[in-house]
């Protein structure tokens, strides 16, 4: 079993729908994060946490909200989903220490039509 | 957090040694050094990471001169398999609160026969 579990790996949804996508691990680390990548980008943070209490906005939050239900799962939320908020989500995790190890999920594949 | 800047992309050929350096002009004293690889459609994996000198495991090294304003990631007798995109990252604890693993726009490395 991955470390780090997507759900679900590819959506399609229309314009103006609610949609949530799911991370959970199984390291036992604090610190959760979510991203989102375009073709030909690099990966740009919308939110991360670092304990079950923290919720920090990233890069490019708007449009985008979180919900850090337990140590092991960090949920992303499209509140009203847009056509540019189609791209490839990936969720990752790493520890309090004081390195950037971070273990990476296989990601969500979103379109919005 | 301190930026960083890579050529955004390299060519080789299988068998050759490919080196990538990583600019990182305003890293902090907490600050460690970590690379990740990232294939097509799939979370980005931790390849090495290190603070000072010389690191090297089974995959590649890492050399970090005394300044620690730069960095090199050495691949030895690349494969076609190699071929991805790699990101530098600086990071540590106490910069600015926490870790936020930002990533750049990374290289993108092809391997040709």
């Amino acid at each position: 079993d991955a470390d780090v579990t997507q759900t679900p790996r590819n959506r399609i949804t229309k314009t103006g729908k609610r949609i949530m996508l799911e991370c959970s691990q199984t390291k036992g680390h604090d610190r959760m994060y979510w991203y989102r990548q375009d073709p030909g980008l690099g990966l740009r943070l919308i939110y991360y946490s670092f304990d079950v209490k923290d919720i920090n906005k990233g890069e490019i939050s708007d449009g985008y909200s979180v919900s850090r239900q337990a140590q092991a799962k960090f949920s992303l939320s499209l509140e009203s989903a847009i056509p540019n908020q189609t791209a490839l989500y990936f969720c990752a995790t790493s520890d309090n220490r004081g390195n950037t190890e971070a273990f990476f999920g296989q990601g969500t594949r979103l379109t919005v039509v | 957090l301190a930026k960083t800047t890579q050529p955004i992309s390299m060519d080789s050929y299988e068998g050759q040694e490919v080196n990538i350096t990583c600019s990182h002009n305003n890293i902090a004293t907490n600050d460690y050094i970590t690379w990740y690889q990232q294939f097509p459609s799939q979370g980005p994996r931790f390849i090495i990471q290190g603070y000072k000198t010389k690191v090297t495991n089974e995959v590649a090294s890492l050399f970090i001169p005394a300044d620690r304003k730069s960095s090199t990631l050495s691949l030895p007798r690349v494969s076609l398999s190699d071929t991805a995109v790699y990101y530098c990252l600086v990071g540590g604890l106490l910069t600015g609160g926490g870790n936020k693993l930002t990533f750049g726009t990374g290289t993108q490395l092809k391997v040709e026969l």
